[in-house]
């Protein structure tokens, strides 16, 4: 595709139920990460992905939280029994990963998440 | 990746230049200086990156000192457009994905 795209755009939770997030990386990008960011504060950084291997998950907060990617394209960000804390928006990246450094990462709009 | 540090807000008239401050006075040798920016309700945006000298684009300019100690953003004609939080990341530039740590970054204000 032409972006990054996630779905779905808003997700209104109960707190206890799980809820899985999409990212559809740009097409050939090899490299995808996952941030979310809560009302009025950074992002934080949950995890990336390089091709389908998780070098790095130390941002993930808590067992709860899991991620894959399947096929070296599409990622799902899978919150079980989810609490009122994880209410936040959930940013998608990726980036083409080739030989030079210049490692743009190309952001999608978001999972606005809202566990009541 | 090194720290940053940048003002939490500043304000721009329309038309002037907006100058971004950033600190990274514990940055490495291989370690890129990345601005990125963040419109309300956006995902963040890519505008320019550098190692040691200044490189300009059709957004903006990255003027970086000698020392590397320290960059400064400069989008020479804001907008109201312009308006959004800016991030100076600094992050080692290769081959393998790592990921970026955004700070706190810098709102900036653009008024009439």
């Amino acid at each position: 595709g032409a972006g990054v795209s996630q779905s779905p755009s808003n997700k209104v939770t109960e707190k206890g139920k799980d809820v899985e997030l999409r990212c559809d990386p740009i097409s050939g990008h090899t490299a995808l990460y996952w941030y979310r960011q809560s009302l009025g504060q950074g992002l934080e950084f949950l995890i990336y992905f390089q091709g389908n291997s998780a070098p790095d998950k130390s941002g993930l907060p808590s067992d709860r939280f899991s991620a894959e990617r399947t096929g070296g394209s599409v990622s799902t960000l899978t919150i079980q029994r989810t609490q009122q804390e994880d209410s936040a928006v959930y940013l998608c990246a990726s980036s083409l990963l080739g030989r030079t450094t210049n490692e743009k990462l190309f952001f999608g709009s978001g999972t606005q998440l809202s566990v009541l | 990746d090194a720290k940053t540090t940048q003002p939490p807000s500043m304000d721009c008239a329309e038309g002037r230049a907006a100058n971004l401050p950033c600190n990274h006075s514990t940055i490495s040798g291989n370690e890129y200086v990345y601005w990125y920016r963040q419109i309300h309700s956006q995902g963040p945006q890519y505008i320019i990156h550098g190692l040691k000298n200044n490189e300009t684009n059709e957004m903006a300019s990255l003027i970086i000192t000698e020392d590397r100690k320290s960059s400064t953003l400069i989008l020479p004609h804001a907008t109201l457009r312009d308006t959004a939080v800016y991030y100076c990341i600094v992050r080692v530039g290769t081959g393998t994905a790592s990921k970026l740590t955004f700070g706190t970054g810098t709102r900036l204000q653009v008024t009439l």
